[in-house]
C-alpha cells in the first residue's frame, strides 16, 4: 500500500482563492519532503523541499509567496496554493525520503476556474 | 549538476514482446538511479533502483534494470510486456546522501501496448 499519502487526489477552487494540498507519511518519519509540479505530457519539477521545523527550500523561479510549505510535524507538509489562478492548475506531487528510497504520493489534480 | 535523458518519447510494442527503455544520466561520481511508473492521472511507482553493488537490479512487475558506468546507462527492459504495463516512465537520477533534493527527472517514455 501507500506509503506517502495526499490529500485532496482531486480539487476545483475558484480564482483568487486558496487551497491547501496535504502530503503524510504513513509509517515512517520524514524530516524533509519534497513538493513537484507535472504539467500536462510532462516530467516533473522539483517546486521546494520542505524541512521540519524550518523554512523550505524554494527552487529558482517559483514564488514562495505564492506557494507556501509547512512541514509542522515528521509526517505531515502541506503545499497551500495562495490567491490560484488557472494558470496554477496543474499536478502537484509530494514525496518523501525514508527506508532508502524516495516515495511519492498519489498526486493531487488542482483545477482553478 | 546531473541530467537525464531519456532519447524515446514514445514507444509501441506488442503484448508478449520484449522491452527496453533507454536511460541515460549525466553525473561525475557514482549516482543513484531509478525507474519509477506513472499510470494516467496517478502518482509516481518504484519499479527499481540502483545504490551499488550488482549492477543489474530487479525490480517490480517483472523490470529489471542494468547500470553500465562505461555507458552512462541505466536501461529498463522486460522480457514480456503485458498489457498493463501501459503507462509514463520515468527516470531518475540523485546524488549523495541528500538524494532527495538532488533528484532528477528525465522527460519521461510514453509505452503503449499493443493486443
Amino acid at each position: 500500500g501507500a506509503v506517502v499519502s495526499q490529500h485532496p487526489s482531486w480539487v476545483i477552487c475558484k480564482s483568487g482563492t486558496s487551497v491547501k494540498i496535504e502530503c503524510r507519511s504513513l509509517d515512517f518519519q520524514a524530516t524533509t519532503m519534497f513538493w513537484y509540479r507535472q504539467f500536462p505530457k510532462q516530467s516533473l519539477m522539483l517546486m521546494a523541499t520542505s524541512n521540519e521545523g524550518s523554512k523550505a527550500t524554494y527552487e529558482q523561479g517559483v514564488e514562495k509567496d505564492k506557494f507556501l510549505i509547512n512541514h509542522a510535524s515528521l509526517t505531515l507538509s502541506t503545499l497551500t496554493v495562495t490567491s490560484a489562478h488557472p494558470e496554477d492548475s496543474s499536478f502537484y506531487i509530494c514525496s518523501a525520503r525514508g527506508r532508502n528510497t524516495i516515495y511519492f504520493g498519489e498526486g493531487s489534480w488542482l483545477t482553478v476556474v | 549538476a546531473q541530467s537525464v535523458t531519456q532519447p524515446d518519447i514514445h514507444i509501441t510494442v506488442s503484448e508478449g514482446a520484449s522491452l527496453e527503455l533507454r536511460c541515460n544520466y549525466s553525473y561525475g561520481a557514482t549516482p543513484y538511479l531509478f525507474w519509477y511508473v506513472q499510470s494516467p492521472g496517478q502518482g509516481l511507482q518504484l519499479l527499481l533502483k540502483y545504490f551499488s553493488g550488482d549492477t543489474l537490479v530487479q525490480g517490480i512487475k517483472g523490470f529489471e534494470a542494468e547500470f553500465k558506468r562505461s555507458q552512462s546507462s541505466f536501461n529498463l527492459r522486460k522480457p514480456s510486456v503485458h498489457w498493463s504495463d501501459a503507462a509514463e516512465y520515468f527516470c531518475a537520477v540523485a546524488s549523495g546522501d541528500n538524494y532527495g533534493q538532488n533528484f532528477v527527472f528525465g522527460p519521461g517514455t510514453r509505452l503503449s501496448v499493443l493486443p
